[in-house]
């Protein structure tokens, strides 16, 4: 059984619009909830996380907004920007185990 | 500040052979340390975690064991390669409560 789940698999936006990307998960125990990106051949770099006590977190031009009773969450990337084209996962955790959807690849055209 | 060296940069083995990974945390005294595996366009899959040295916690069964020989070093190997095993191989580190953070990777390549 897939823990996170991540929609869609890809999209596609121009530059200076707003990225959105879901997310929903299936363990009411997850109270973590990352943001990763990541560029081809690299490691992921944590880009945005929340905890599951908050309704919303800001951090420039990302945005996660969670919804614990539907266990949904989204990210918003706004003013979107070539460089943003990256993969984004988006994970849950119990603490000492992370659970990775299957990703997000956001293309931004200019 | 704190940094996370991986080695190799690259591998390609033969199937049925044996392999070490490594990792190296400076920077941080006594972290929490993981290994992952993400297959190449995919997910990430988290395969161990490690509290203190000596002591490792498999999450995933992959015929892979890890070591955690000292408090800044942690060990993935297996004695014999399966084709599967290829892949993008990742350690990350605890760096506040629940934050983790990746190295750049070992990309393995199994023939």
């Amino acid at each position: 059984q897939q823990q996170v789940r991540q929609s869609p698999q890809s999209l596609t936006v121009w530059e200076g619009e707003t990225a959105i990307l879901n997310c929903s998960y299936e363990n009411s125990a997850f109270d973590y909830f990352p943001w990763y990106q990541q560029f081809p051949g690299e490691g992921p770099a944590l880009l945005i996380s929340i905890l599951s006590v908050s309704d919303k977190k800001e951090d420039g031009r990302f945005t996660i907004f969670f919804n614990k009773r539907e266990k949904k969450l989204s990210l918003h990337i706004a003013d979107s920007q070539p460089g943003d084209s990256a993969t984004y996962f988006c994970a849950g955790s119990n603490y000492n185990v992370l659970y990775f959807g299957s990703g997000t690849k956001l293309t931004v055209e200019p | 500040a704190q940094t996370i060296h991986q080695w190799p940069v690259a591998e390609i083995k033969a199937v049925g052979s044996p392999l070490s990974l490594g990792c190296t945390i400076k920077g941080k005294s006594s972290p929490n340390l993981y290994w992952y595996w993400q297959a190449t366009g995919g997910t990430l899959q988290q395969l161990f975690y490690s509290i203190t040295v000596g002591q490792v916690e498999s999450v995933v069964q992959l015929n892979l064991s890890a070591s955690r020989p000292k408090d800044d070093q942690f060990i993935l190997s297996t004695e014999k390669l399966l084709l599967s095993h290829s892949g993008f191989y990742l350690c990350a580190f605890r760096g506040g409560s629940y934050e983790q953070y990746f190295g750049p990777g070992t990309r393995l390549t199994v023939l």
